[in-house]
């Protein structure tokens, strides 16, 4: 597939654990990054390298990828991870970039 | 600390053509790729085009190819996107961010992005 496929939403409990999945387009040949995105404001990198965290993003954000499954895990989630979550990746030409189509988090 | 900011946007009738700027700070500009990277409203982000630092290795997204041409001043540390015969498809916030390729693609800074409203 050419497309990259998220939960459209999701919801967590505070303090409690959530893990965003991607799936599809190229996951299994490049790695995959995570951006955080707040309403009305620029996207974040979270994850980079699908498990590599840019300085200053909290350790209890986490990258994993299991069998052409990414995810991203909030490990105790706070009220401020409360927005919407993109994964990106290479498509299969390696040179063209595909962005899932999104996850809104809500932090109960 | 990376800054990047924006500039250029504002309202455009279809057929109308666009000039964006990007002003980059905290980095070294000539040695980074440089990606112009669109939202439309409800929707993610998609990649319309980067340029390595050199300017040798360009990339447009497939809808804009032919219509859009980025390029850059590494004297001024800035980046450009031209675009011409818009559409209200084009209708977005336009964001400048830094590009790193490390066995996949990852968008490091941002900027805080410029709105562009293609309308009658």
């Amino acid at each position: 597939s050419a497309e990259l496929t998220q939960e459209s939403s999701l919801s967590v409990a505070l303090g409690q654990t959530v893990s965003i999945t991607c799936q599809g387009g190229t996951l299994r040949d490049y790695f995959t990054s995570w951006y955080q995105q707040r309403p009305g404001q620029a996207p974040v990198l979270v994850m980079y390298g699908t498990k590599r965290r840019p300085s200053g993003i909290p350790d209890r954000f986490s990258g994993a990828s299991v069998g052409g499954i990414v995810s991203l895990t909030i490990t105790a989630a706070q009220v401020e991870d409360e927005a919407e979550y993109f994964c990106s990746s290479p498509d299969k030409s390696g040179n063209s970039v595909l962005f899932g189509g999104g996850t809104k988090l809500t932090v109960l | 600390q990376v800054q990047l900011e924006e500039s250029g946007g504002g309202f455009v009738k279809p057929g109308g053509s666009l000039r964006l700027a990007c002003v980059a700070s905290g980095l070294v500009f000539r040695e980074s790729y440089m990606a112009w990277v669109r939202q439309s409203a409800g929707r993610g982000p998609e990649c319309i085009s980067y340029i390595s630092g050199n300017g040798e290795d360009i990339y447009y997204r497939e809808s804009v190819k032919g219509r859009f041409t980025i390029s850059r001043d590494n004297t001024n540390d800035s980046v450009f996107l031209e675009g011409s015969d818009l559409t209200v498809e084009d209708t977005a916030i336009y964001y400048c961010a830094t590009v790193k390729w490390e066995g996949g693609v990852s968008f490091h800074s941002w900027g805080q992005g410029t709105v562009v409203n293609v309308s009658s």
